[in-house]
């Protein structure tokens, strides 16, 4: 069973850029969910989609966008790129909440560089 | 406001001892909490989940307490191993279908 897959691996972007990250769920997995991990950070919650509507964002500012396809895959969109938004973005997939209690699948991320 | 913390440190142990993490949470009240395993370049793997109604649960080497009182989870690997070298993170059930991660404490098990 393939895991959970995002593309592109590394990315580099000048400031004021807009760059576009993608991931693909496990199969049969409806959630999907953002996180930024900026060195010495941690993960920071960016975004949730299930059923193709998002369902809860984290405190990031509106140009941190996305979007979740019929097939479940997903988008995240950076608009006008900052040097602070350097970093590596994970993409997680779950089942339905009430059968896993939220246990998420990671993919291997988007190192993102603004340069 | 809300924090999770984890040691910053970097645990160094020798090859056959018991690793032990802590996980430290401040205002939140979670159902259950995970800790999950990560390597450099790759993403967290999920390792274990503790109910706020279970004290104790075990997989293999591992073992993860939850104390909703103390407002702690320990994490336990015994046996440890060099392959057990990674940096380990806590996530909290943080409501709406939410997890907030720890920083992650750093495990390096020497030969």
């Amino acid at each position: 069973e393939a895991g959970v897959t995002q593309s592109p691996t590394h990315l580099i972007k000048t400031r004021g850029q807009q760059a576009t990250l993608r991931c693909s769920p496990i199969s049969g997995h409806t959630s999907v969910y953002w996180y930024q991990q900026a060195l010495g950070l941690g993960l920071q919650f960016l975004l949730w989609y299930d059923e193709g509507e998002e369902r809860n964002r984290g405190n990031f500012p509106p140009r941190f966008s996305g979007r979740q396809f019929p097939n479940y895959s997903s988008e995240l969109n950076v608009n006008a790129l900052e040097l602070e938004d350097s970093a590596l973005y994970l993409c997680a997939s779950s089942l339905a909440f009430t059968q896993t209690k939220n246990i998420q699948y990671f993919g291997a991320g988007t190192r993102l560089s603004v340069l | 406001s809300q924090k999770i913390e984890q040691n910053s440190e970097a645990l160094n142990i020798q090859e056959g001892k018991t690793a032990t993490l802590t996980c430290n949470y401040t205002n939140y009240s979670p159902a259950y909490l995970q800790w999950y395993r990560q390597d450099p370049g790759r993403g967290p793997v999920f390792l274990l989940l503790i109910r706020e109604n279970e004290k104790e649960k075990r997989k293999e080497r591992l073992k993860v307490t939850f104390d909703t009182t103390l407002k702690q989870s320990l994490f336990h690997i015994t046996a440890s191993q060099p392959a057990d070298s990674a940096t380990y993170l806590c996530a909290l059930d943080a409501r709406a279908n939410r997890l907030a991660f720890g920083k992650g404490n750093q495990v390096v098990v020497i030969p």
